[in-house]
C-alpha cells in the first residue's frame, strides 16, 4: 500500500516568514494530494489539494508543488500569520477509489512566532 | 446545514466496557469514514462505508464494528474496550460521483480514554 512520509514534525517560523512542509509518497499510481490543517482541539479541514496533472497550485498565501518523478509534494505558506499555527497533514491517494485509499502523513506542528 | 455531527465529545471507559460513538451527516454524502488519531500520529482509517448497507474494513479495524442502515448515520461500536483504544476518533464523509471524490468533511471528534 501507499506510504506517506512528512517532514519536519515540528517547525517554528517568525511571523511574516515563509514555511515549507515536505511529503514523499511511495505509490506511483497516487494522483491526488490534499493538505489538511488541524487547529488545536479542532477537526482537520482541507486547505488545498492538487492532482497529478498539474505541478503547482496556489490559493492566496498557500501553494502546493508536486514532483511526480521524485514522488514528493510540498506545502508553501508565505507571509505567515499567527493564525497559521496548527498541525498540517499531507495525504495521498488514487482517485480510482474513494477517499478510503487516502493515506495520511504523521503531521507537522507549525508554530508562528510573533 | 450542520455537516458531520459526532457525539459524545468526551468519554471515559473502563477496560472491558463497550460503547457506541455516534456520527450523522446532513450533506447527503454517500461515503462515510471512521478515523482514529493517536498523539503525534496521522489519521488511521478504521472502517468506511460507500453507501447504506455497505461497510468495509480500513487499516485498523480490530476491536471495532460499524453499521450503516441509513445514508445519514454511521455509528462506531467498541466492544470490550482496551487501553490501546484511547484516542481521538473522527467521523468523516465525502461524496463520490462519476469518479470524482469530494474532500473529506470531518466531525469535531470524540476524545476517548480507556482506563
Amino acid at each position: 500500500g501507499e506510504n506517506v512520509e512528512q517532514h519536519p514534525s515540528t517547525l517554528s517560523v517568525q511571523e511574516g516568514d515563509s514555511a515549507v512542509i515536505k511529503c514523499t509518497y511511495s505509490d506511483s499510481a497516487s494522483n491526488y494530494f490534499p493538505w489538511y490543517k488541524q487547529e488545536l482541539g479542532k477537526r482537520p479541514q482541507l486547505i488545498i489539494d492538487i492532482r497529478s496533472n498539474v505541478g503547482e497550485k496556489k490559493d492566496q498565501r498557500i501553494a502546493v508543488t508536486l514532483n511526480k518523478t521524485a514522488k514528493h509534494f510540498s506545502l508553501h505558506i508565505t507571509e505567515t500569520q499567527p493564525e497559521d499555527s496548527a498541525v498540517y497533514f499531507c495525504a495521498a491517494s488514487w482517485t480510482n477509489f474513494g477517499n478510503e485509499k487516502l493515506t495520511f502523513g504523521t503531521g507537522t506542528r507549525l508554530t508562528i512566532i510573533p | 446545514n450542520a455537516g458531520v455531527t459526532q457525539t459524545p465529545k468526551f468519554r471515559i471507559l473502563k477496560i472491558g466496557q463497550s460503547m457506541t460513538l455516534q456520527c450523522t451527516q446532513d450533506m447527503n454524502h454517500n461515503y462515510m469514514y471512521w478515523y482514529r488519531q493517536d498523539p503525534g500520529m496521522g489519521l488511521k482509517l478504521i472502517y468506511y462505508s460507500v453507501g447504506a448497507g455497505i461497510t468495509d474494513k480500513g487499516e485498523v479495524p480490530n476491536g471495532y464494528n460499524v453499521s450503516r442502515s441509513t445514508t445519514e448515520d454511521f455509528p462506531l461500536r467498541l466492544e470490550l474496550a482496551a487501553p490501546s483504544q484511547t484516542s481521538v476518533y473522527f467521523c468523516a464523509s465525502s461524496r463520490r460521483t462519476g469518479g470524482y471524490n469530494s474532500p473529506l468533511h470531518f466531525g469535531n471528534g470524540t476524545r476517548l480514554t480507556v482506563t
